[in-house]
């Protein structure tokens, strides 16, 4: 079965540090990637996506992913992160029909002033 | 647009009571989902359905039903509930299903069972 995993479950920086948080996938055939951001108190959105394409992709508020066929990752980062940016953030991947989302356990990220 | 809606927001049961979270969305899509999140864990797929009375089971459907009897409303049903169904319930819609569409997520209901 396809998995997702995400290495770090807890990330704690400092305002204006660097950000890049480690997603893994199991699936060898063709694979939608996505990263979700859960802010405190309100639903997931989408922060960026990959189907096809330039492999580095642009998402919102300055986020972005890199995607690497040979090792299955799919990282997320940012230059410069802010206290907005507390938030919980899942990586998931579908792999076959009906575009069902596999998701990572997800990484909590607390950035302090 | 709304987006995804659902309801209630909050709710405890007792072992063995039963209930139903309602999910509704006004964006026209065929595709809905009911995730479940548990505390590091991730989100797991309980059910999906692909249009109005089409749906189908995900990873996790044990001891939940589901029904479509139109495109906007995908109600996840609890029969008896269990302490191990205590979660937060996420309903989510996308266009059409095809690989990489978005989906769009409602705002949860968390639910306790005791």
């Amino acid at each position: 079965a396809q998995s997702v995993s995400q290495h770090n479950h807890h990330v704690i920086l400092s305002e204006a540090a660097s950000l890049e948080l480690g997603c893994n996938y199991s699936y060898g055939g063709t694979v939608n990637l996505f990263w979700y951001v859960q802010y405190p108190g309100q639903h997931l959105q989408l922060l960026l996506k990959y189907f096809s394409g330039d492999p580095l992709v642009k998402g919102i508020k300055g986020f972005e992913a890199e995607f690497i066929k040979s090792k299955f990752s799919f990282n997320l980062r940012k230059p410069s992160v802010q206290w907005s940016d507390t938030a919980e953030y899942f990586c998931a991947v579908t792999t076959g029909g009906y575009n069902k989302l596999i998701f990572g356990a997800g990484t909590r990220l607390a950035v302090h002033p | 647009n709304a987006g995804v809606t659902q309801t209630p927001k909050f709710r405890i049961l007792k072992i063995g009571q039963s209930m139903t979270l309602q999910c509704t969305q006004d964006m026209n899509h065929n595709y809905m989902y009911w995730y479940r999140q548990d505390p590091g864990m991730g989100l797991k797929l309980i059910y999906y359905s692909v249009g109005a009375g089409i749906t189908d089971k995900g990873e996790v459907p044990n001891g939940y039903n589901v029904s479509r009897s139109t495109t906007e409303d995908f109600p996840l049903r609890l029969e008896l509930a269990a302490p191990s169904q205590t979660s937060v319930y996420f309903c989510a819609s996308s266009g059409q299903g095809a690989q990489g569409d978005t989906q769009y997520f409602g705002p949860g209901t968390r639910l306790t069972v005791l």
